[in-house]
């Protein structure tokens, strides 16, 4: 069946690095991509999306490309903020499916 | 304009018991889907439901139900309550193939 595999956490950074949070895929056919982020205590909110390859999404500084050839989704951003401390969660949807598939977060804390 | 709203933010249910959970989506959205997050987990997909029917059903025992309302908001059930039932219970709201808005979630704990 269709899964989504995230790097472990946490991932912990000084401010203003360059972050690269890892997402893979298994999926069938051609599905969507999406990152979703959730600060603590909340849901969550969608980052940025991508519905078909070499497309890429990209949202407040984040970035990421739709590879199908490595079957990837790998979240960067350039110069990370203390804010950008949450977790995030890489996910898909299948054409033939209602349902979003979630990875199981990363952790991210970026110090001052 | 009013996102998805869940209610209540949290809660505390003896084993056993049985709990209702509240969504009322995104003004303008129709679908409403339900996702169980267990700590430090990513959201599981327990069921969809669209013009007052569950339209899919992810991998849950038939102790959780669900129902949707004429005016598109929803509730969750769950009936005999585990131990392991505890979670963050999150709300989605959509247009059909749209794009989800969550909710802020309910905290269910099981003691």
């Amino acid at each position: 069946g269709n899964s989504v595999t995230q790097m472990e956490g946490p991932v912990t950074l000084s401010e203003e690095a360059f972050l690269t949070i890892n997402c893979t895929y298994t999926a069938t056919g051609y599905p969507s991509l999406f990152w979703y982020v959730q600060y603590p205590g909340e849901g969550l909110q969608l980052l940025l999306k991508a519905t078909k390859a070499d497309d890429k999404g990209s949202n407040k500084g984040f970035e990421a490309t739709y590879r199908k050839e490595t079957t990837s989704f790998h979240l960067e951003k350039g110069s990370v903020q203390v804010s950008d401390s949450a977790v995030y969660f890489c996910a898909l949807s299948d054409q033939s499916s209602y349902k979003l598939i979630f990875g199981s977060g990363t952790r991210l804390l970026v110090r001052p | 304009d009013a996102g998805v709203t869940q209610s209540p933010t949290h809660l505390i249910k003896t084993r056993g018991q049985q709990v209702t959970l509240r969504c009322s989506p995104k003004s303008g959205h129709d679908t409403v889907s339900w996702y169980q997050q267990a700590l430090g987990q990513g959201p599981q997909f327990i069921f969809q439901y669209y013009e007052e029917e569950e339209r899919q059903r992810g991998n849950f025992p038939d102790r959780f139900s669900g129902h949707q309302f004429p005016n598109y908001s929803s509730e969750l059930n769950v009936n005999a309550l585990l131990l392991g039932d505890s979670a963050l219970y999150l709300c989605a709201s959509s247009l059909f193939r749209g794009g989800y808005t969550f909710g802020s979630g309910t905290r269910l704990t099981v003691v």
